[in-house]
């Protein structure tokens, strides 16, 4: 069982470019999630969705954008990235009527 | 400050001992809450989910005071195997605040 998979596993991206990190799900899950781990803060969510077609905003959503076409994807796009969005960034979903989040392997991002 | 609070260790205790770990929360309005477990460089997974009445598994019992807004989760008997960072979780629907996670190393 796969669950779900985030692409690419590691990247080293220029400041100003953009890039779009990739996150799929096998499991069905209604919702997903967008977290970013930094040293000492813990993860942050960056942004949500509830079923296909809808999004919403976490705690740092500034510089990030998600999308939502389907159930099995959701992913992360930064337009413009700067330094301090390098993290590891870790894409998780959840069943309806559950409270566990199931999270992928990461990427770990690097701005430079 | 953050949502909710750990104490970032690291606690180093021999095999066998029993380790007790604590997390307060700050958003009275939590209605979930969590421990998860994280190896280095690998992703968070549930160890546990955490009730008022407590609750066990194993070696593993967690508690939460909704008064206090405090959780804990106790190992007993600890293993090498158990060396983790543990993550602390409060949620409210979708908003989940994890705490930035307490380092155990067991050693032999």
């Amino acid at each position: 069982t796969a669950g779900i998979t985030q692409a690419p596993t590691s990247q080293i991206l220029a400041a100003g470019r953009s890039m779009t990190l990739r996150c799929t799900q096998d499991m069905r899950h209604n919702a997903m999630y967008w977290y970013r781990q930094d040293l000492g803060l813990g993860l942050r969510l960056i942004h949500y969705s509830n079923t296909a077609g809808t999004t919403g905003k976490g705690e740092v959503p500034d510089g990030y954008s998600v999308s939502r076409a389907n159930t099995d994807d959701f992913p992360l796009t930064l337009a413009s990235a700067v330094p301090s969005q390098t993290s590891v960034y870790f894409c998780a979903s959840r069943s309806s009527g559950t409270d566990t989040q199931y999270f992928g392997p990461g990427t770990r991002l690097t701005v430079l | 400050r953050k949502e909710v609070e750990q104490d970032p260790g690291p606690f180093n205790v021999p095999e066998g001992a029993t380790v007790a770990f604590n997390c307060t929360y700050s958003n009275s309005a939590s209605q979930s809450f969590f421990w998860y477990r994280q190896d280095c460089r690998k992703e968070p997974k549930l160890l546990m989910s955490v009730y008022s009445s407590g609750n066990e598994d194993g070696r593993f019992t967690a508690q939460l005071n909704r008064a206090s807004q405090y959780i804990s989760l106790l190992i007993r008997d600890s293993k090498l195997s158990d060396s983790a960072t543990y993550l602390c979780v409060g949620s409210n629907n979708n908003d989940m605040r994890f705490g930035a996670g307490t380092r155990l190393t067991v050693k032999p």
